[in-house]
């Protein structure tokens, strides 16, 4: 089995500030994760992905990811929030073992706001 | 030049009523989804179609049928629809099979559907 938990369903940050979403997952066997983001009327994007290579993922738009075994946690970060990553982001787990192989869970999703 | 496009992108309807949703990607994937975004955001899975055929099927009631015309094209039809059907459903696709390491899903906007 397997799930995530994004610890925050709202974070508010300003221009120029960091960005931290936070991620938590569960899996019974070693997983790949991902990143999407989702801008209002708009499918999934997908922002970047892990997949057993290394551990600090970087992605599109400045964004990035540690993947940290001993936390279950594969937290996004960027380093300076621009006010186009205003959009809903999900983090999603995807099943590498059992009867789920290749399942995507997605947690409930984080809306990020960027004020001026 | 749309990736994966579906139509309509809204939809509203009564009760009782049957509708579709059409799904369709230019990428040349084998593989379509369909997903159900609920009022919390959740995304779950619904169906996954790999060549035409089905290979997920989740415990969807009966009243959701997947057609897969061709490997383009993906289509959702609901029969009967009832009040608990309003959410979003979003189609993806993929290439290859999911145990590839590399494998990752291309989404479309949404429909997003209300039933009164």
């Amino acid at each position: 089995a397997q799930s995530v938990t994004q610890l925050d369903s709202h974070v508010s940050v300003s221009e120029g500030t960091p960005v931290l979403l936070r991620c938590n997952y569960s899996s019974s066997y070693s997983p790949s994760l991902f990143w999407y983001v989702q801008h209002p009327n708009k499918g999934l994007q997908l922002l970047l992905k892990y997949t057993s290579a290394a551990t600090l993922v970087k992605g599109i738009n400045g964004f990035e990811a540690e993947f940290k075994k001993s936390e279950t946690s594969f937290h996004l970060t960027k380093p300076s929030a621009h006010m186009s990553d205003a959009a809903e982001y999900f983090c999603v787990v995807r099943a590498r073992g059992g009867t789920s192989y290749g399942k995507l869970t997605f947690g409930q999703g984080t809306i990020l706001t960027v004020h001026p | 030049d749309t990736a994966v496009s579906q139509t309509p992108k809204y939809l509203v309807t009564q009760m009782g009523n049957d509708k579709s949703i059409k799904c369709e990607q230019n990428l040349g994937h084998d593989t379509m989804y369909w997903y159900k975004q609920d009022s919390k955001k959740f995304l779950k899975i619904m169906f996954s179609y790999n060549n035409k055929e089905l290979i997920i099927n989740e415990t969807v009631p009966n009243r959701f049928s997947p057609k897969s015309p061709d490997k383009a094209h993906l289509n959702l039809h609901i029969n009967s629809l009832e009040l608990g059907d309003s959410a979003v459903y979003f189609c993806a696709s993929s290439q290859g099979s999911e145990y590839r390491d590399n494998y990752e899903q291309y989404f479309g906007p949404g429909t997003r559907l209300t039933v009164t």
